[in-house]
């Protein structure tokens, strides 16, 4: 069945580092993408979004590349912060009025200072 | 502009009792979507309404859980004899209309469901 998995569960960095969190998904039939941070006791919110006619796109800080050959997306987020850990989630959909979103099992950032 | 509201945020129920999950949307928006949330766990759909329709339910458990979006007032998420494995965090999102559904997501804080 359709999946989004996640490569590491929790990933530890220091304050100014760069992080990288993967994803894998399994439905090539996904044209859309959207990366998620959730804060504890929080709704997901919603940080950056990708369509498949794209292979990268850039936002404040933070960076998601989509490579469709091997159906695998990332999010980069430069000089990482206190502020930014948190569950990051990625989620596929499909357009065209399609209305689900299929996410990810979360990876856990955590900034050292 | 009052982002998708949801109350109660803790929701505690015995074994057995009936629990009502409400999710009012951003002003604006038609279309209502529900998950779940084990913990440690991602989001799980359930259910896509729009008002008086049910459009997609097909990640609602078959017994004990419906949802309704009626043409005044809230979503209702409700789950009927509640049992211990209910125990999540419930979070309704919404969205603007069917041809932008996705693109469109903002979601609410959750309902924290402890059944004890």
């Amino acid at each position: 069945g359709e999946s989004v998995g996640l490569h590491l569960p929790t990933l530890s960095v220091q304050e100014g580092d760069n992080s990288i969190i993967n994803c894998a998904y399994s439905n090539s039939a996904s044209d859309y993408f959207i990366w998620y941070k959730q804060e504890s006791g929080k709704g997901p919110q919603f940080i950056i979004d990708i369509r498949s006619n794209m292979d990268k796109r850039q936002g404040q800080r933070v960076t998601v590349l989509l490579n469709k050959t091997v159906k695998h997306l990332s999010l980069q987020i430069a000089a990482t912060q206190p502020g930014d850990s948190a569950v990051y989630f990625c989620a596929d959909g499909i357009s065209g009025g399609y209305n689900k979103l299929i996410f990810g099992a979360g990876t856990r950032l955590a900034v050292h200072p | 502009n009052a982002g998708v509201m949801q109350n109660p945020r803790h929701l505690v129920r015995r074994r057995g009792q009936e629990a009502r999950l409400r999710c009012s949307p951003m002003k604006g928006h038609s279309h209502v979507y529900w998950y779940r949330q084990l913990p440690e766990e991602g989001l799980k759909f359930m259910v896509y309404l729009q008002k008086e329709n049910i459009i997609d339910e097909s990640g609602m458990p078959k017994e004990r859980f419906s949802a309704e979006f009626p043409k005044e007032g809230p979503s209702i998420l409700r789950i009927q004899q509640v049992v211990r494995g209910d125990s999540a965090a419930y979070f309704c999102a919404s969205s603007p209309g069917r041809d932008r559904g996705i693109y469109g997501y903002t979601f609410g804080s959750g309902t924290r469901l402890t059944v004890v």
